[in-house]
C-alpha cells in the first residue's frame, strides 16, 4: 500500500460525458501528479500540482483539467469523453524531487 | 513521448536465475526510478537512484546508472515466480518533478 488513494477504481461511461477522478496523496506530500496509461501511448505524464498550484503540464488535452484543493487532494476532470480516452489513470504523490508513489489507478472505459 | 527505451521488451527466465533489464534515456536527468506493475494494476516503487550516484542496492535489487551513456540497468537476483511483472524505468527531469517512462520490460519467471 503506497498511501495514495484513488477513487473510483473503475468507471464506465459513454462518449460525450464528463467524469471526475479523485486522488488523496500520502500524508505530508505536497506534490500530486496525474498520469495516463494506455496500450498505444504507454505511461504519459499529464499534469503536476504542488501545494495547490499547477507546477508542470504534459500532454494533457484541453478537454481535461485538474485542481488541487487546500487539503491537498486532487481531482482530474475529463470532459467530452471519446473512445480513445479509455485508459488507466494514475495519481502519484511525492515530496518535491523525491520518489513518486502511485495510487492503484482508476480504470476508465468509454463506450 | 517516451523518454527512452527498455531492453529487452520481454524476458523469460527460470526461478532462481538473475534477471537484468536495461533502460536508455535521451536527456539529462535529476534521478531515475524503477517501478513494477502487475497485470495492469498499480505501479510499485522499487528504487530511486540520483544522477550523482552510480549504484544502489535494495534487497535482491541492484540498480546502476551511467550518465555518460544515459543508461541504467536493474538486476533482480535469485528471481522468484512472484517477480513476474512489467518493470518500468522512469526519469525525473532536471528542474521539474514529472517522470518520463520507458515502455517497460515484461518479465516472466517460471517456477
Amino acid at each position: 500500500d503506497s498511501g495514495v488513494t484513488q477513487t473510483p477504481k473503475h468507471l464506465i461511461t459513454a462518449t460525450g460525458q464528463r467524469v471526475t477522478l479523485r486522488c488523496s496523496p500520502r500524508s505530508g506530500d505536497l506534490s500530486v501528479y496525474w498520469y495516463q496509461q494506455s496500450l498505444d501511448q504507454g505511461l504519459q505524464f499529464l499534469i503536476q500540482y504542488y501545494n495547490g498550484e499547477e507546477r508542470a503540464k504534459g500532454n494533457i488535452l484541453e478537454r481535461f483539467s485538474a485542481q488541487q484543493f487546500p487539503d491537498l487532494h486532487s481531482e482530474l476532470n475529463l470532459s467530452s469523453l471519446e473512445l480513445g480516452d479509455s485508459a488507466l489513470y494514475f495519481c502519484a504523490s511525492s515530496a518535491l524531487g523525491g520518489e513518486q508513489f502511485f495510487g492503484p489507478g482508476t480504470r476508465l472505459t468509454v463506450l | 513521448s517516451q523518454q527512452g527505451e527498455e531492453d529487452p521488451q520481454a524476458l523469460s527466465i527460470q526461478e532462481g536465475e538473475n534477471a537484468t533489464m536495461n533502460c536508455s534515456y535521451k536527456t539529462s536527468i535529476n534521478n531515475l526510478q524503477w517501478y513494477r506493475q502487475n497485470s495492469g494494476r498499480g505501479l510499485v516503487h522499487l528504487i530511486l537512484i540520483r544522477s550523482n550516484e552510480r549504484e544502489k542496492h535494495s534487497g535482491r535489487l541492484r540498480v546502476t546508472l551511467d550518465t555518460s551513456k544515459k543508461s541504467s540497468s536493474l538486476l533482480i537476483t535469485a528471481s522468484r515466480a512472484a517477480d513476474t511483472a512489467s518493470y518500468f524505468c522512469a526519469t525525473g527531469v532536471i528542474g521539474g518533478g514529472k517522470l518520463i517512462f520507458g515502455q517497460g520490460t515484461e518479465l516472466s519467471v517460471k517456477p
